[in-house]
């Protein structure tokens, strides 16, 4: 059965910062992994998808990379703004499912 | 191009009632899924439907909760009677091919007193 862990729970820093979110899971069979920001009360918004295949995707700020051996991905941020402040999820895909992590918590303050 | 809809965005019933829940996905995706995160737990997988068949339903927790997808276009959720346990978040998803980016509606609040 695939779990999905997400560290650090929450993180709260200073605008400007760059900042790494982790996600590890623990079944390697995977068809990708797939990076969600929600902000309270809303539904989920896709950031990032990295296929099985590949090592990194970007986006903007964003850079996501994957090491499906280990089964660990992280989500970077660079250059945080306040807007930024959201709870990021981690989720893997099995066949047809995503499995996901509980989130991290992110505040960034100006 | 608009995205997943949901409909109620929030519900409050009684233990015993009987609750629907409508999803209707992006145009041309084919694949629909329904998410469910209860209070303090990660979201979790409930069924998956590509067109108008159920391609997975492992997910499901009982059979209180069934879902239709008549057509192969929106879909309904309907959980009846529901519990206290119920209450929770729904998320309907969808894609356009099988393993590709899923894409998230807003979800419905459900709560169950």
């Amino acid at each position: 059965k695939q779990e999905v862990t997400q560290i650090p729970a929450a993180l709260s820093v200073p605008e400007g910062e760059n900042l790494v979110l982790n996600c590890s899971f623990t079944d390697s069979a995977i068809y990708n992994l797939q990076w969600f920001r929600q902000d309270p009360g809303k539904g989920l918004t896709s950031l990032l998808l990295i296929q099985s295949s590949q090592r990194e995707q970007t986006s903007g700020r964003l850079n996501a990379s994957l090491d499906k051996s280990s089964g660990r991905s992280t989500l970077y941020i660079a250059a945080s703004q306040p807007g930024d402040s959201a709870t990021y999820l981690c989720a893997v895909s099995g066949y047809s499912t995503l499995t996901f992590g509980k989130g991290t918590m992110l505040l960034v303050s100006p | 191009e608009a995205g997943v809809t949901q409909f109620p965005s929030h519900s409050v019933i009684e233990k015993g009632q009987t609750v629907t829940l409508r999803c209707d996905p992006i145009s041309g995706h084919d694949n629909l899924y329904w998410y469910r995160r209860v209070m303090g737990k990660e979201i979790k997988f409930l069924l998956h439907f590509v067109k108008e068949s159920k391609q997975d339903e492992s997910g499901m927790p009982n059979n209180r909760f069934l879902a239709e997808r008549t057509g192969g276009t929106y879909s309904t959720l309907k959980v009846q009677p529901a519990e206290l346990e119920d209450s929770g978040v729904y998320f309907c998803a969808s894609s356009q091919v099988l393993n590709s980016e899923q894409y998230f509606g807003p979800g419905t609040r459900l709560t169950v007193t």
